[in-house]
């Protein structure tokens, strides 16, 4: 079956760690996405990739980093200098040619600090 | 500053009746709507979407319509049934080839009862 697989479903981190959550494809989507969200919040965009070794800074890039060395992967790291990593974080791809601007979500990693 | 707005955190609706979720936007320039339901701890799910070249897009139970001039769109569902309960997201977006990110809203959780 095609579709987006994030892993783990559940991560903790300890202080001045980082961790990697991990988001694969088989869907051939050239673009990917990661957001994350809070209680009662929409989803704000994290980063996002168009195409392989290019990615794109969204609206709270701070203590993040992402690589995209294969179009299907594209794995989120929360870094130490994010003071603030506990919440629900989404992966999410399109075919942005076909789909035009929908975007497919994985089943999410929920991460919290210990 | 919100650019997509969901002004109602919640709203209950009885089975059988029709269930109205409402979404504001402030950006004149996005030109792609979409509407998402996301059940606790997965993944948004796409719903339907509408193009700001029409007034109105609808798929079985579910219609959304779009007031350009108010920056207004609404998504019906009829009739209302136990499984539609959920968190309902808007998103709007730009459709420009390159820049296909979207701008979610912070959701209104809907409860259908019995």
């Amino acid at each position: 079956d095609g579709g987006i697989t994030q892993s783990p479903k559940y991560l903790f981190r300890k202080e001045g760690q980082n961790v990697t959550l991990s988001c694969e494809q088989n869907l051939n989507h050239d673009a990917m996405y990661w957001y994350r969200q809070d209680p009662g919040q929409g989803l704000r965009l994290i980063y996002y990739s168009q195409i392989v070794n290019d990615f794109q800074k969204g609206d709270i890039a701070e203590g993040y980093s992402v690589s995209r060395e294969k179009k299907e992967s594209f794995p989120l790291t929360v870094t130490s200098a994010q003071k603030n990593p506990t919440a629900f974080y989404l992966c999410a791809s399109t075919n942005r040619k076909r789909d035009k601007n929908i975007q497919y979500f994985g089943a999410g990693t929920r991460l919290s600090v210990l | 500053d919100q650019q997509v707005k969901q002004n109602s955190p919640s709203l209950s609706v009885q089975e059988g009746r029709i269930s109205i979720l409402n979404c504001d936007y402030t950006n004149s320039m996005f030109d792609y709507f979409l509407w998402y339901k996301k059940y606790p701890a997965e993944g948004p799910t796409f719903l339907i979407s509408i193009s700001s070249i029409k007034d109105k897009n609808e798929d079985g139970r579910f219609t959304v319509f779009l007031n350009k001039s108010a920056k207004h769109l609404s998504l019906h569902i009829v009739p209302s049934q136990p499984g539609d309960s959920a968190v309902y997201f808007c998103a709007a977006s730009v459709t420009t080839f390159g820049n296909e990110k979207l701008t979610f809203g912070t959701g209104t959780r809907l409860t259908i009862i019995p």
